[in-house]
């Protein structure tokens, strides 16, 4: 069983740049969300995908938006960098609404400098 | 109020140790309750889920108490491997069409020989 992947694992940006952050997801889980986490903060949710569609966002600007593909993979992108938007991004996948957990990739650490 | 709080830690415990986690939330209409486990500069993994009746995976209980909106977990005869940032979590699935997990800031736990 193939888990959850993401590419790529670290990034370095500049302030001002757009950012393209992928995750496969586990094979058989249709729901994919992404989450933010900063330094010694627990995750914090930004979208969650179900069928190709965003079905529920967090408190995150317009400038992060997403796709998730009929494979169920996506992608998450991130316009007009700041400072603060240098954390471990983070892909989890799921079965419908994540009653039993969901699957955590291991991450991509985004630097904006 | 945060909608998961959990005891701010850091907890340094030597082996052999009992040491006991807590967490409340704030939405009585969540619907899912888990322990995740995060080393260093790793993902989050799915420690265990946590049920009303509570429940044990060899070493770790977890319990929930919907009344109080309270969950626990607790750690027996600690081990070294055990050190790592335990995260409180719920899925905000009531009352929304879709799963949102929602995590505490997370507390650090260190098992010293």
């Amino acid at each position: 069983e193939t888990g959850v992947t993401q590419s790529p694992t670290h990034l370095i940006k500049t302030r001002g740049q757009q950012v393209t952050l992928r995750c496969s997801s586990q094979s058989g889980h249709n729901t994919v969300s992404w989450y933010q986490q900063a330094l010694g903060q627990g995750p914090q949710f930004i979208f969650q995908y179900y069928r190709e569609e965003e079905n529920g966002r967090g408190n995150f600007p317009p400038r992060f938006s997403g796709l998730q593909f009929p494979n169920y993979s996506s992608e998450l992108n991130v316009n007009a960098l700041e400072l603060d938007d240098s954390a471990l991004y983070l892909c989890a996948s799921s079965t419908g609404q994540g009653t039993y957990g969901y699957t955590f990739g291991s991450g991509t650490r985004l630097t904006v400098v | 109020r945060k909608e998961v709080e959990q005891d701010p830690g850091p907890f340094n415990v030597p082996e052999g140790a009992t040491v006991a986690f807590n967490c409340t939330y704030s939405n009585s209409a969540s619907q899912s309750f888990f322990w995740y486990r995060q080393d260093c500069r790793k993902e989050p993994k799915l420690l265990m889920s946590v049920y009303s009746s509570g429940n044990e995976d060899g070493r770790f209980t977890a319990q929930l108490n919907r009344a109080s909106q309270y969950i626990s977990l607790l750690i027996r005869d600690s081990k070294l491997s055990d050190s790592a940032t335990y995260l409180c979590v719920v899925n905000n699935a009531g009352g929304t069409s879709y799963g949102k997990l929602t995590f505490g800031q997370g507390t650090i736990l260190t098992v010293h020989p």
